[in-house]
Formats: C-alpha cells, sequence, structure tokens
C-alpha cells in the first residue's frame, strides 16, 4: 500500500494551460516535500510545507498543505515547456523521520 | 556549497558480477539515504545511514548493502548482480533527522 498517492500519474498540457497535481494520504505528516525531477537525474527539492493551511508560492508554481496535514497540491499556472518532469512529493509521517516518496506525476508540457 | 556527488554517474555491468556505487553528501549532513528508482516501481527506499550506523532498511534482498563512513560519505554494494538490478540509483543527504532530502544526481546501472 502506497502512503502517498499522487494523481493523475500524466499530464499532458498545451503551453499556457493552468493544471494542478494531487499528494493524499491517510496519515498525518510533519511536513512534506515537493521535488521535480528530470529524466536519468537526481530530483531537485522545490519547497517544503510545514504547518497546515499553509500556502508557498514560487514564481508560477503554488503549494498547498492541507490543514489536516494529510494532503497537499501543486499548482502551476501558465505552464511552460521548462515545467516538464516528474514531480514527487515526500515526506516523514508524524513520529517517524523515514522519508516516504509518492510515486510521481509525470508532467508533459507541449509546446 | 557542494552539494550530493554520486560517483560514477554510469556503469554497465555483468550479470553475477558485483558493483559499488559512492556518495558523498553535503558538508554537515550526517544522513544518507540510498534509493532505487524503476519506471515502474518509483522510488524504492534501501536503507539509511545516521553517523555511521544503518537507521532503516527497505525490503531489499541481502544483496544490497551499505555502510557510511566517519566522514559521512557513503558506499553502497550490490553482490551477484541480476538484470532487474538495473535502474537509477539516488543517494540523498539529510542534516539531521526530520529535515530535507537533497539528491544526488544519480548512478545509472545497467546490468547485462
Amino acid at each position: 500500500t502506497q502512503l502517498l498517492e499522487q494523481s493523475p500519474q500524466f499530464l499532458s498540457i498545451q503551453e499556457g494551460e493552468n493544471l494542478t497535481v494531487y499528494c493524499n494520504s491517510s496519515s498525518v505528516f510533519s511536513s512534506l516535500q515537493w521535488y521535480r525531477q528530470e529524466p536519468g537525474e537526481g530530483p531537485v527539492l522545490l519547497v517544503t510545507v510545514v504547518t497546515g493551511g499553509e500556502v508557498k508560492k514560487l514564481k508560477r508554481l503554488t503549494f498547498q498543505f492541507g490543514d489536516a496535514r494529510k494532503d497537499s497540491s501543486l499548482h502551476i499556472t501558465a505552464a511552460q515547456p521548462g515545467d516538464t518532469g516528474l514531480y514527487l512529493c515526500a515526506g516523514p509521517p508524524a513520529g517517524s523521520y523515514q522519508l516516504t516518496f509518492g510515486k510521481g506525476t509525470k508532467l508533459s508540457v507541449i509546446p | 556549497k557542494a552539494g550530493v556527488t554520486q560517483t560514477p554517474r554510469y556503469l554497465i555491468k555483468t550479470r553475477g558480477q558485483q558493483v559499488t556505487l559512492s556518495c558523498s553528501p553535503i558538508s554537515g549532513h550526517r544522513s544518507v539515504s540510498w534509493y532505487q528508482q524503476t519506471p515502474g516501481q518509483g522510488l524504492q527506499f534501501l536503507f539509511e545511514y545516521f553517523s555511521e550506523t544503518q537507521r532503516n532498511k527497505g525490503n531489499f534482498p541481502g544483496r544490497f548493502s551499505g555502510r557510511q563512513f566517519s566522514n559521512s560519505r557513503s558506499e553502497m554494494n550490490v553482490s551477484t548482480l541480476e538484470l532487474g538490478d538495473s535502474a537509477l540509483y539516488l543517494c540523498a543527504s539529510r542534516r539531521r533527522e526530520n529535515t530535507e532530502a537533497f539528491f544526488g544526481q544519480g548512478t545509472r546501472l545497467t546490468v547485462v
């Protein structure tokens, strides 16, 4: 059973469109991190959210942590081809220091 | 500040051989974790070391082993390689427990 479920698994959109990807769990997390990974490379940390209800913005990317700290979302405004990649969410469940990862959302932005 | 360094980047080995991968964490980070990534399974946790002690181990056979040195550098060893061990092996470092993980570029292992 996957502790962190990400949806959708795959997403293909046109440049300029908006999109949201989700990271859900039935467990509470101390924090959640979002990473972007390009083929053949390691994941790169985008953001960490810690407080329930927290919203963080990184240029066109908006990250939200659910009030109950069980879910998170990533919204991209006006997607660009450079946003293409695998988006992973990860975090330590409350009471644990072990990082657990979702399987990721593979995003393709078509010019 | 230098990031996480993994060597080598690419490796081709024959079935039955063994391989050792190396990871140098970010300076000051004491935790090193290893992951195997394949297209079908995603990121699967292998093990984590903190201050030279293995803190946690994933569900992999005993052919997969690792260690951490006093300077926090870590090595991972896979013996008796199988075709299914072909994957991207990623190393991540953390300053301490419950802090963010930073990844290296990975080692692409191909077993033929």
